[in-house]
């Protein structure tokens, strides 16, 4: 199957600190990936849609300032948490979605954020 | 941004029985739906997916699709306790330009012994 790599598993942080979090698609194009942020014993939450040379596509409520979306090549996108504080540790997981393989995604292992 | 429901649990089944796991959605016009199992601080994994009405098994999991009534689930047959998890229910939306999955909030599963 494919293979979604995402860095760093875990981020331990002081307040005010940015974090950047990459997603590698290994063995594909990504044109576009998404990004989820899941909060202890909730679901995961569609945080923005990343794609490939061109700007991001938020999702309502979702501070764009805040969290900052590149996806620089076909089979990289980077998050980046700006100024973190301690309601910003959650639990956050990119996607991929490979062509010919219909609407699955494929997700990276996640990052676990947590903000001091 | 569309519903998905499902039921949090936790559901307890013995091991060996038929674990049933449910979830509504509120787009009419959904056509994909995706089961994926989800470990305690691990990322999501792909179980099934749907995309027609009635049932599609593989292996000892079943999916049934009913798009009249808006609903999907999953049967497992002979729970094992290694199936303990969290079963979250996945609707694709098209949004924005995009197909997006959205997710129910997951039903946790305890097989027992």
């Amino acid at each position: 199957g494919a293979v979604v790599s995402q860095h760093p598993s875990r981020v331990i942080c002081k307040s005010g600190t940015s974090v950047k979090i990459e997603c590698r698609s290994l063995d594909f194009q990504a044109t576009t990936m998404f990004w989820y942020r899941q909060f202890p014993k909730q679901s995961l939450m569609l945080m923005a849609t990343s794609n490939e040379g061109s700007k991001a596509t938020y999702e309502q409520g979702v501070e764009k300032d805040k969290f900052l979306i590149n996806h620089a090549s076909l089979t990289l996108s980077t998050l980046t948490v700006t100024s973190a504080h301690p309601e910003d540790s959650s639990f956050y997981i990119c996607s991929a979605r490979r062509q010919r393989t219909g609407e699955k995604l494929f997700f990276g292992s996640g990052t676990q954020l947590s903000v001091l | 941004q569309k519903e998905v429901e499902q039921n949090s649990g936790p559901l307890s089944v013995p091991e060996g029985a038929i674990a049933s796991l449910n979830c509504t959605y509120s787009d009419r016009v959904s056509q994909s739906f995706f089961w994926y199992r989800q470990y305690s601080g691990k990322s999501p994994e792909l179980i099934m997916s749907i995309y027609s009405n009635g049932d599609k098994e593989d292996g000892r999991f079943t999916a049934q699709l009913n798009k009249a009534s808006q609903y999907v689930s999953l049967l497992i047959r002979d729970s094992q306790p290694s199936d303990s998890a969290t079963y979250l229910c996945a609707v694709n939306e098209f949004s924005g330009g995009y197909n997006k999955l959205i997710f129910g909030a997951g039903t946790r599963l305890a097989v027992h012994p």
